[in-house]
């Protein structure tokens, strides 16, 4: 069995500082870890993955995501929010091995990133 | 390539209407997924396959049928539309089997309404 919780159904920061989206899982196995974002009336984009190698995961436009196995968690940050990070995003957990079958993914419930100008 | 595209963007039924949402994807994935996404909730499987003439029930099939005949086409068929499927619609796919088979690629969305 497997879950995924964001803590945070909305988040907002002013423009140019820290973003932190925060993503706790629980897994009877090693899981595969997404980040998802998803613009207004767009469909989801993958920002990063973590799929057992580095604990660190750099994602593109400058996001990356800590694995921390003690902590049961997979929080999203970016140094420095920009206007085009508003969106939604979801955080999602996977068995890392399938041997068919349906993915068994479990998507959060997303939160919502609101950039202050 | 153009990845996954889903039609119609938008559509608007009748309650007891049937319609087809269409998905196809240029990439050879083996895997192609059916999601439907809810206000305040993730995404939820509705029906998936692992290829050609197979498919299989996702977690919430009821009132949804697929068939995949190629490919590349996997259309999701409503057979009598009900206000509870007033949703969004995803499409995914992405590789079975291999390294990447754990990236799913996804669809810009169908919006539908039933009445």
């Amino acid at each position: 069995a497997q879950s995924v919780t964001q803590l945070d159904s909305h988040v907002s920061v002013s423009e140019g500082t820290p973003v932190l989206l925060r993503c706790n899982y629980s897994s009877s196995y090693s899981p595969s870890l997404f980040w998802y974002v998803q613009h207004p009336n767009k469909g989801l984009q993958l920002l990063l993955k973590y799929t057992s190698a580095a604990t660190l995961v750099k994602g593109i436009n400058g996001f990356e995501a800590e694995f921390k196995k003690s902590e049961t968690s997979f929080h999203l940050t970016k140094p420095s929010a920009h206007m085009s990070d508003a969106a939604e995003y979801f955080c999602v957990v996977s068995p890392r091995l399938r041997r068919g079958g349906a993915d068994g993914l479990t998507f959060g419930k997303g939160t919502h990133l609101i950039i202050q100008p | 390539n153009a990845g996954v595209t889903q039609t119609p963007k938008f559509q608007v039924l009748k309650t007891g209407q049937s319609m087809t949402l269409q998905c196809a994807q240029d990439m050879n994935h083996e895997y192609m997924s059916w999601y439907r996404q809810d206000p305040g909730m993730g995404l939820r499987l509705i029906h998936y396959s692992v290829g050609a003439g197979i498919t299989d029930q996702g977690e919430v099939p009821n009132g949804y049928n697929v068939s995949r005949s190629t490919t590349e086409d996997f259309p999701l068929r409503l057979l009598s539309a009900a206000p509870s499927q007033t949703s969004v619609y995803f499409c995914a796919s992405r590789r079975l089997l291999g390294g990447g088979a754990d990236t799913q690629y996804f669809g810009p969305g169908t919006r539908l309404t039933v009445l």
